[in-house]
């Protein structure tokens, strides 16, 4: 079974860099999925922020691309996400989340259970 | 970016009733389209992809099709568990872009 846990600060200064780790067991991450990262803010819809190949090839939400990193950890079978120069809409609840090949596409089949990431001063 | 835009934003039904949701891309994403399900304070949750795969474990009420730029989730008998916002999401090119939900209520 695969599981994903997200950990990081839960406040984060405007300005400031968030920074979450995503924690992947029962999977390897140098397996033929991307691993990417999911944000909602309090009570609106679903923003895909990027992934990450075990490549290190990645892609990235052109309305964040200036300020993310999505960065991959294999010995320690995480990866990890930054976003630099935050504002308070950042506030969100992030995911990460396994896109998996399924028949012809890609799906997020595994989801972590999500770390509220508050920016206030 | 390809824009996904569902209708209706929410509806309200009842128990037992069939129930269409709509997702239209705003360009042809072939077959690259995926439902998730959202209960209130958990996990989006997989339930249709590839346009009209079913994922393991979801029951055969949810079905799904559509291709190119207009997509269909539907639910065949409305049941309790089922009361929650759906998001379709185009897997057909980066950023892979959700639609803003359709919540479905209580009537």
């Amino acid at each position: 079974q695969v599981q994903l846990q997200e950990s990081g600060p839960g406040l984060v200064k405007p300005s400031g860099t968030l920074s979450l780790t995503c924690a992947v067991s029962g999977d390897s991450i140098s397996s033929s999925d991307w691993w990417g990262w999911v944000r909602q803010p309090p009570g609106k819809g679903l923003e895909w922020i990027g992934e990450i190949y075990h490549s290190g090839s990645t892609n990235y939400n052109p309305s964040l691309q200036s300020r993310v990193t999505i960065s991959l950890d294999k010995s320690k079978t995480q990866f990890s996400l930054r976003l630099s120069s935050v504002t308070a809409a950042d506030t969100a609840l992030y995911y990460c989340a396994r896109a998996h090949f399924s028949v012809s596409t890609w799906c997020f089949d595994y989801w972590g259970q999500g770390t509220l990431v508050t920016v206030s001063s | 970016d390809i824009q996904m835009t569902q209708s209706p934003s929410s509806l309200s039904a009842s128990v037992g009733d069939r129930v269409t949701i709509t997702c239209r891309a705003s360009q042809s994403i072939s077959s690259d389209l995926n439902w998730y399900q959202q209960k209130p304070g958990k996990v989006p949750k997989l339930l249709i992809y590839a346009a009209s795969s079913l994922q393991s474990g979801v029951p055969s009420r949810f079905s799904g099709s559509g291709s190119g730029t207009d997509f269909t989730l539907t639910i065949s008998s409305l049941q309790p568990e089922d009361f929650a916002t759906y998001y379709c999401q185009q897997s057909y090119s980066t950023p892979r872009t959700f639609g803003q939900g359709t919540k479905v209520e209580i009537k």
